[in-house]
């Protein structure tokens, strides 16, 4: 089956860091520019990060610039994204999701990070 | 920034249509996606106008300049979801607009 499992996501204080993980399986991420996409408690999707297929391009969206960092494993067919310097407004589910042709065709089911002391 | 209305409400059998603003909307196409409670969001319309293999007739986009419109044509309740316009700023990062609730009754 083509799936994306999210994985890492957890209580964590102000200032702390955790790292979100990825397993694509039923296809090869190594063909995708892959992204991250969150949506905090109650509220809409909001584009968190992408990362081109080989790894060598990365964006973010201003909101997380210099605190959050995406990277992947074509091999473990995983996408990763490290995240640091966590605030309240980071609390949201966080996305996997795959882009064929720039379109968003395949979603994970999420993983919740909240925030708090 | 893209700029959709928070709410828009049908009749079952009516024509809704969801508009989405902003500059980014002039320089690259905008994707629209529908997310039902408790689920992931799914593409129903990209490159403006085109309709991914599954999703209805009914279900269309247009733009135009710095606008671009998702309209379901003839509304069912099964259509009744959050409608997210997407697009990408001039360095290529997404945007996402706030959402729209789609209420058919």
């Amino acid at each position: 089956e083509v799936q994306l499992a999210e994985s890492g996501g957890s209580l964590i204080q102000p200032g702390g860091s955790l790292r979100l993980s990825c397993a694509a399986s039923g296809f090869s991420i190594k063909n995708h520019w892959m992204h991250w996409v969150r949506q905090a408690p109650g509220k809409g999707l909001e584009w968190v990060s992408r990362i081109k297929s080989d790894g060598s391009v990365t964006a973010y969206a201003d909101s997380v610039e210099g605190r959050f960092s995406v990277s992947r494993d074509n091999a473990q067919n995983t996408l990763y994204l490290q995240m640091s310097s966590l605030r309240a407004e980071d609390t949201a589910v966080y996305y996997c999701v795959r882009a064929a042709l720039l379109v968003f065709d395949l979603w994970g089911r999420g993983t919740q990070v909240t925030v708090s002391s | 920034e893209l700029t959709q209305p928070p709410s828009v409400s049908v009749s079952p059998g009516q024509t809704a249509k969801i508009s989405c603003s902003g500059d980014a909307l002039s320089e690259n196409y905008a994707y629209w996606y529908q997310q039902k409670s408790g689920q992931a969001p799914v593409a129903v319309i990209y490159d403006d106008t085109k309709r991914p293999s599954g999703i209805p007739q009914r279900i269309s986009g247009s733009s135009s300049g710095t606008m671009a419109s998702l309209t379901i044509s003839g509304a069912q309740l099964e259509d009744e979801a959050v409608y997210y316009c997407f697009s990408r700023d001039i360095r290529g990062r997404g945007l996402f607009g706030g959402g729209t609730l789609l209420t058919v009754l």
